[in-house]
């Protein structure tokens, strides 16, 4: 059964950073393609990037209005994913998921298992 | 910039159908787009209902069902029940590589 666990989510002020994680376990995490997404208060859901498996180049992309403040990082070694998070705002204030899944024929659906969530909270 | 557009709300009677659909504003969704179908309740992570257009997920009751109609990818409840009320959302792959979301649909069922 594939698991993922978010943590590291907690109170910080504008402009600071925070770096969230999540533990993969029932799964090969090396060959896994990794995605966060998240959710404001009373929001909807916001893709907000995925990074591809090591073997398949290792690299990730973003949400155009995300791009240049949060950077997807991964361990392997560690089966962890990491979201790190710069020049935060109040609007980055939501639940942050990491998800995965599974290739399907042409595509990889990284958005098929989701963890729990952790919430990020951006206030002064 | 893309967007993925959703119905806000419906409202669907208990042993109703009701089809809710996933477009885009520049473009036609198709099987490319690998659509995906989430349900969300208060509290909970969205759960996967369906992957790649029309595949259900393991567990989820036959009465959900995804296609393509006309331009925009759709999913259907038939025979509604109780505890589809929540929101459901919908995820398309962008030819950039990239996927967006919709707003979600907020379903109540009454």
């Amino acid at each position: 059964e594939v698991q993922l666990v978010e943590s590291g989510g907690g109170l910080v002020k504008p402009g600071g950073s925070l770096r969230v994680s999540c533990a993969a376990s029932g799964l090969t995490f090396k060959n896994a393609w990794m995605a966060w997404v998240r959710q404001a208060p009373g929001k909807g859901l916001e893709w907000i990037g995925r990074i591809r498996s090591e073997t398949d180049d290792g690299k990730a992309d973003y949400a155009a209005p995300l791009k240049g403040r949060f950077t997807i990082l991964r361990d392997d070694s560690k089966n962890t994913l990491y979201l790190q998070m710069n020049s935060l705002k109040t609007e980055d204030t939501a639940v942050y998921y990491c998800t995965t899944g599974l290739k399907r024929g042409e595509y990889f659906d990284s958005l098929f298992y989701w963890g729990q969530g952790t919430l990020v909270t951006v206030s002064s | 910039q893309t967007v993925v557009t959703q119905e806000p709300s419906f409202s669907v009677s208990p042993g109703g159908t009701v089809t809710l659909t996933c477009g885009l504003t520049s473009a036609s969704v198709s099987t490319s787009s690998y659509a995906s179908w989430y349900q969300q309740t208060p509290g909970q992570a969205p759960r996967t209902l369906i992957y790649n257009t029309n595949t259900r997920s393991s567990g989820v009751p036959d009465r959900f069902s995804g296609s393509i109609l006309g331009n925009k990818a759709a999913l259907t409840i038939t025979g509604a029940q109780a505890d589809d009320d929540a929101d459901y959302y919908c995820v398309l792959y962008m030819s950039s590589g990239i996927w967006v979301f919709g707003g979600g649909t907020r379903l109540t069922v009454l």
